[in-house]
């Protein structure tokens, strides 16, 4: 089965930094790639996701690029603001619809 | 603005007591998932519905955990019995075959006791 690998496991910046988060997927079949952020006591919340036909996503702070050939994709958040305080998943799901998560960033944004 | 709701969203139980927790996906929806979050394991995949069909369930033990989809307006996850280890909480997310985006539910936060 996919094993979703995240990196780091926390991570603290200073408001205004940039914010990057790493994942690796195992299933080279894995075709679609979302991320999810998660306030404390929150549901996890669908933030940007990514196909595999495409290299790089951008909404507004938030980017993701995929690296289908090192089976890699990052999220990047740039300017980060308190609010953007939470744990971040990582996913990975192929044509079976499965959706595998990794195990988590914790950003701390300091203001 | 239409969202996976789950019930009940906190529930106490006892050692060895059934627990049965609710899930209705978003209207349309044909896939619908149930995942545990502990500290200790992240979100770990349960089982996963589409179409009402199981696809999926090599996540739960199955000696004491059952999920079904009596109709595309519910899905039931069930635990019996009960113990503490099974303390989390449970997430149900929904999501459509073609768009592929999963939107999960508030959770069930489960205590055993």
């Amino acid at each position: 089965g996919e094993n979703v690998e995240q990196h780091p496991s926390t991570l603290s910046v200073q408001e205004g930094d940039s914010a990057v988060i790493k994942c690796t997927y195992s299933d080279s079949a894995s075709n679609y790639f979302p991320w999810y952020k998660q306030e404390l006591g929150k549901r996890p919340q669908l933030i940007i996701d990514i196909r595999s036909n495409v290299g790089e996503k951008k909404d507004q702070r938030i980017a993701v690029t995929l690296n289908k050939t090192a089976k890699h994709f990052s999220l990047h958040i740039t300017e980060t603001q308190p609010e953007d305080s939470a744990v971040y998943f990582c996913a990975a799901s192929s044509n079976d619809y499965k959706l595998s998560f990794g195990a988590g960033t914790t950003v701390t944004v300091r203001a | 603005d239409a969202r996976v709701t789950q019930t009940p969203r906190d529930k106490v139980t006892e050692m060895g007591q059934e627990v049965t927790m609710r899930c209705q996906p978003i209207l349309g929806h044909n896939t619908v998932f149930w995942y545990r979050q502990t500290m200790m394991q992240g979100l770990e995949l349960l089982a996963y519905f589409r179409n009402r069909a199981p696809l999926d369930d090599s996540g739960m033990p199955k000696d004491r955990f059952s999920a079904e989809m009596p109709d595309a307006t519910l899905a039931t996850l069930k635990i019996q019995p009960s113990e503490p280890r099974d303390s989390a909480v449970y997430f149900c997310a929904s999501g459509t075959g073609t768009a592929r985006k999963a939107f999960f539910g508030q959770g069930t936060r489960l205590t055993v006791v």
